[in-house]
Order: C-alpha cells, then sequence, then structure tokens
C-alpha cells in the first residue's frame, strides 16, 4: 500500500505569505502527527489528532499555526503571515492508535514540505 | 518537560569499526524509546524500539539498543558498521502517561562511514 505523501514537496515563498501543506496518511492510521525539522534544531513535535478527538496542539509554536483533519484522513498545516524562521522541513507521520496499554505504535514518516521563506 | 539528549552530532568512522551512539533521556515516567534513521534523500524509518522486557533489543541491519532504567539511556550500537550506514539517527522518546504517541525527538547524529 501506498505510504504517507505530502505536498508540496518544496514550497518557496515570501515573509508574510499564508502556506497550507498537505499530508495523506496511511489509510485506516487514525493516528497524525506534524512535526518540523529545522537546521540544527532536529525534529520538534507541532501537533497530534487521533480519531475524533480533540488535538493535542501543544506543540505548534506560534498562533499563526494551525491545522486540521478533514475527515479523519487528510490534513492540512497552515502557517499564516509566514516569518523566515519558519523556514524548515515539515514532516507528517501516521500510526494506528496508541494501545490502551499506552504503548505507542510505530509512526510512519512522510518525505516532508521544505518550506524556504524569503 | 521531557527532553531527548544526544551526545554525538556528527560521527565519522571506517567500515567495520563498531559504532556506540549516546541516548539520554529526562523523564521519571514510563517511556516508550525509539531510534529512526533517515538515510540520504529517504524517509525517516524506524529502526528499532523498545516498549518493555528485554532491555536490549535488536532492530533491522545489524543495529541493537539497550535501555538501561537507571542511566535514562538508550544507547545504540552496532559492532561493524559499513559504509550504507552512513545517515542520520535520531532517538526519541514517548510517555506512555501521555496516551498519546507524541514523539519528542533528540537533536540527532549524523554519522559517516568511510570505504
Amino acid at each position: 500500500g501506498a505510504g504517507v505523501s505530502q505536498s508540496p514537496s518544496n514550497k518557496v515563498t515570501e515573509k508574510g505569505k499564508d502556506v497550507e501543506l498537505r499530508c495523506d496518511p496511511i489509510s485506516g492510521h487514525t493516528a497524525l502527527y506534524w512535526y518540523r525539522q529545522s537546521l540544527g534544531q532536529g525534529l520538534e513535535f507541532l501537533i497530534y489528532f487521533q480519531g475524533n478527538s480533540a488535538p493535542d496542539k501543544s506543540g505548534l509554536p506560534s498562533d499563526r499555526f494551525s491545522a486540521e483533519r478533514t475527515g479523519g484522513s487528510v490534513s492540512t498545516l497552515t502557517i499564516q503571515r509566514t516569518q523566515q524562521e519558519d523556514s524548515a522541513v515539515y514532516l507528517c507521520a501516521s500510526s494506528p492508535a496508541v494501545e490502551a496499554s499506552g504503548r505507542a505504535r510505530e509512526q510512519f514518516f512522510g518525505p516532508g514540505t521544505r518550506l524556504t521563506v524569503l | 518537560a521531557q527532553s531527548v539528549s544526544q551526545h554525538n552530532h556528527h560521527v565519522i568512522l571506517s567500515e567495520a569499526a563498531s559504532l556506540e551512539l549516546g541516548c539520554n533521556y529526562s523523564y521519571g515516567g514510563t517511556v516508550n524509546l525509539f531510534w529512526y534513521v533517515q538515510y540520504p534523500g529517504q524517509h525517516l524509518q524506524l529502526l528499532l524500539k523498545y516498549f518493555s522486557g528485554d532491555p536490549l533489543v535488536k532492530g533491522i541491519k545489524g543495529f541493537e539498543a539497550e535501555f538501561i532504567k537507571s542511566k535514562f539511556s538508550f544507547n545504540l550500537r552496532k559492532p561493524s558498521v559499513q559504509w550504507s550506514d552512513t545517515a542520520e539517527y535520531f532517538c526519541a522518546v514517548n510517555a506512555r502517561s501521555s496516551n498519546t504517541g507524541k514523539l519528542i525527538f533528540g537533536q540527532g547524529t549524523t554519522l559517516q562511514v568511510k570505504p
């Protein structure tokens, strides 16, 4: 089956513009995650969706960042009024639901969207 | 807050050398531990994971890691590296009590293996 896909693969935008990044998770995966990979910063958690539960937005760096997940499948990460410090690779991952025991499941990552803000 | 520290940022080895990459985390509760790898031009992929039981876990491509609870460590090892192991390696922790799969990653270690 298909893996996690993300689009676009590259996005160059001007400071102040809004951008939308898309993630198509693996079919049947109820959990979806967004991470950000900045140079020298490693991977930083942004937001987590699980089924119909309220998302965990604790990693979003500012109110310019938002995300939604429609129909429990596709997710869109929106960055408003982009700044140069938003330049990074944005990674999406999906997994089956966390087990009742708390045991996390393997996350499958997409190829990422490289965002460059000029 | 949880954090993960990878002490080696850039490691250069010759083929057949042994590898150990350090990973320490800060969290007092029960954790799930992971090592992910990103080969050049490829997606992040799971190398190995620890949930419970035997603290020595084996992953793909001959990698293994040992969970030492008293040291809050989960170091990655391989007895003999190959040129194809050149990649970036990330240690990650998930707090079981969070009931989410949210991963906290270390900053990564770039491994360069010289042929």
